[in-house]
C-alpha cells in the first residue's frame, strides 16, 4: 500500500506563478487535510475536507484553494504564489466516524517561492 | 480559539536520562489529544490518543498522560533513536479539525 502520496516533492516558483499540489490516498479515508509547516510554527491547517465534494477552511486558508472532486484525491492550489508561501506542505488523511486522531501523513512537498 | 502550546521548544538529554515534554491546550470541547513523532524530512507518525483526564497510554519508553489542561509525554531511559520532534495535537468539538502545537525537538546524546 502506498498510503498517502504527495506530488511534487520539490518545487521552485517565481512570485506570481501558480501551481497545484496533488495528494492521493489509497486507504478509502473520508477526511483529508492540507497543512503547512514552518520553522518554529509547527503544523498549521490550511484547508480540510470531510468527504468527496466538500471543503472547509482551516487556520491559514488565505492564498490557497482546494478541491476534492474524487474521494482519493485532495488538490491544493496556489493561484499567485508569494514568498510567504515558501514552506513544507503536508497532506494527511483519516477515517471518519472515529475519534482516534490517527492522521496518516504524506512525505511532504517542499515549495520555495522566489 | 483553539490553541496548543508545547514546551520546551528543544530538549537535549544524555542517553538514559528521563524527562517529560509538556503540552498545554485550550479547546472548546476536547474530542481527543494526540501525540505524534516526526523525524527530519518525514511526515509525522501517530503515537497516542488520549480522551479524558486521568487517562494514560504507554509505548516502549514513552508514556502519555492527560489532565484537564495539559498533557505530558514522559520518556524513560531514552536512547539516541528516540531523537525526533514530538508534536501534540487536539481535535475540537466539531470532530473534524485537528490543531497542532509547534513541537519539542528532542535530542538524545549517546
Amino acid at each position: 500500500n502506498a498510503g498517502v502520496t504527495q506530488t511534487p516533492k520539490f518545487r521552485v516558483l517565481k512570485t506570481g506563478q501558480s501551481m497545484t499540489l496533488l495528494c492521493a490516498q489509497d486507504m478509502n479515508h473520508e477526511y483529508m487535510y492540507w497543512y503547512r509547516q514552518d520553522p518554529g510554527m509547527g503544523l498549521r491547517l490550511i484547508h480540510y475536507s470531510v468527504g468527496e465534494g466538500t471543503t472547509a477552511k482551516g487556520e491559514v486558508p488565505d492564498g490557497y484553494n482546494v478541491s476534492r472532486l474524487k474521494k482519493q484525491n485532495f488538490l491544493l492550489g496556489l493561484e499567485s504564489a508569494a514568498p510567504s508561501q515558501t514552506s513544507v506542505y503536508f497532506c494527511a488523511s483519516s477515517y471518519a466516524g472515529t475519534n482516534t486522531g490517527e492522521l496518516f501523513f504524506g512525505e511532504g512537498s517542499r515549495l520555495t517561492v522566489l | 480559539e483553539d490553541q496548543v502550546t508545547q514546551s520546551p521548544e528543544a530538549l537535549r538529554l544524555q542517553e538514559g536520562e528521563s524527562s517529560s515534554l509538556n503540552c498545554s491546550y485550550t479547546v472548546s470541547g476536547l474530542r481527543g489529544l494526540f501525540w505524534y513523532r516526526q523525524d527530519p524530512g518525514k511526515g509525522p507518525e501517530f503515537l497516542f490518543t488520549l480522551y479524558s483526564a486521568g487517562e494514560e497510554k504507554e509505548k516502549e519508553r514513552l508514556k502519555a498522560t492527560l489532565t484537564k489542561k495539559e498533557s505530558f509525554l514522559h520518556i524513560t531511559a531514552p536512547k539516541p533513536e528516540d531523537s525526533a520532534t514530538y508534536l501534540c495535537a487536539v481535535r475540537d468539538s466539531s470532530a473534524s479539525k485537528i490543531i497542532f502545537g509547534s513541537g519539542t525537538r528532542l535530542s538524545i546524546r549517546p
